[in-house]
């Protein structure tokens, strides 16, 4: 089974902290995604990564940056933390190769920016 | 722009009775994926069962179907005999054939299963 794992189930930070939410996948996918989920509003993407090294961004980047040196880690860096970036952010990976790849979802770091 | 909408924020089922839960999208795509996710209170969210836009027939996974109108752009969820195990938020996706990651989700359905 693949299993994709978070560093941190709760964090709870100051304003102004610099944070970093760490995924790590071991099924070998090439894609990693981090969303952010907030009540009533779904997922929404903040970044994409297809390979090592290489990102995109998705819906809602601003404010984060992500950084991916090896296949299996995507980390999420939030460079000063805001109290709207307060949320559940929940990290998944896929195959490469078109829409049809499930993707595979961490256990979610709900955090709270104090 | 694609979009999704899941217009129930709730529903409640007996346990062991049927519960449909509703999706509509709108795109001008012919070619496309759907889903649905569900996202138990433990948080996994995890793949329920999926749809090619080009196959007419119905995907179906056990107790889970769906009822996909492509000309409605609808595809709705029906889960029968409901168990207590079901309860979770539920989440309609969808996704281009061509594309690589852009999911676009709908905002979820919290299903309650009454015992």
């Amino acid at each position: 089974d693949v299993k994709v794992t978070q560093s941190s189930r709760y964090l709870v930070k100051r304003t102004g902290e610099k944070v970093f939410l760490e995924c790590v996948q071991d099924m070998d996918h090439e894609n990693m995604f981090w969303y952010r989920q907030d009540p009533g509003l779904g997922l929404r993407l903040i970044y994409f990564s297809y390979d090592v090294k290489m990102k995109e961004k998705g819906d809602i980047p601003e404010g984060y940056s992500v950084s991916r040196e090896k296949k299996e880690r995507f980390s999420l860096i939030l460079e000063s933390a805001s109290t709207n970036q307060t949320s559940m952010y929940l990290c998944a990976s896929s195959l490469q190769g078109g829409g049809l790849n499930t993707q595979y979802f961490g256990p979610g770091t709900r955090l709270t920016v104090l | 722009a694609q979009t999704v909408t899941q217009s129930q924020p709730e529903m409640s089922v007996q346990e062991a009775e049927t519960v449909t839960l509703s999706c509509t999208y709108d795109t001008s795509e012919s070619d496309y994926y759907l889903f649905w996710y569900k996202q138990p209170p433990s948080r996994q969210m995890i793949l329920v069962i999926r749809q090619e836009a080009y196959k007419q027939q119905n995907a179906t996974e056990n107790r889970f179907s769906v009822n996909f109108q492509k000309a409605a752009k609808s595809f709705s969820l029906k889960i029968s005999d409901s168990q207590l195990g079901d309860a979770a938020m539920y989440f309609c996706a969808y996704i281009r054939v061509d594309s690589n990651y852009q999911l676009i989700w709908g905002a979820g359905t919290k299903l309650i299963i009454k015992p």
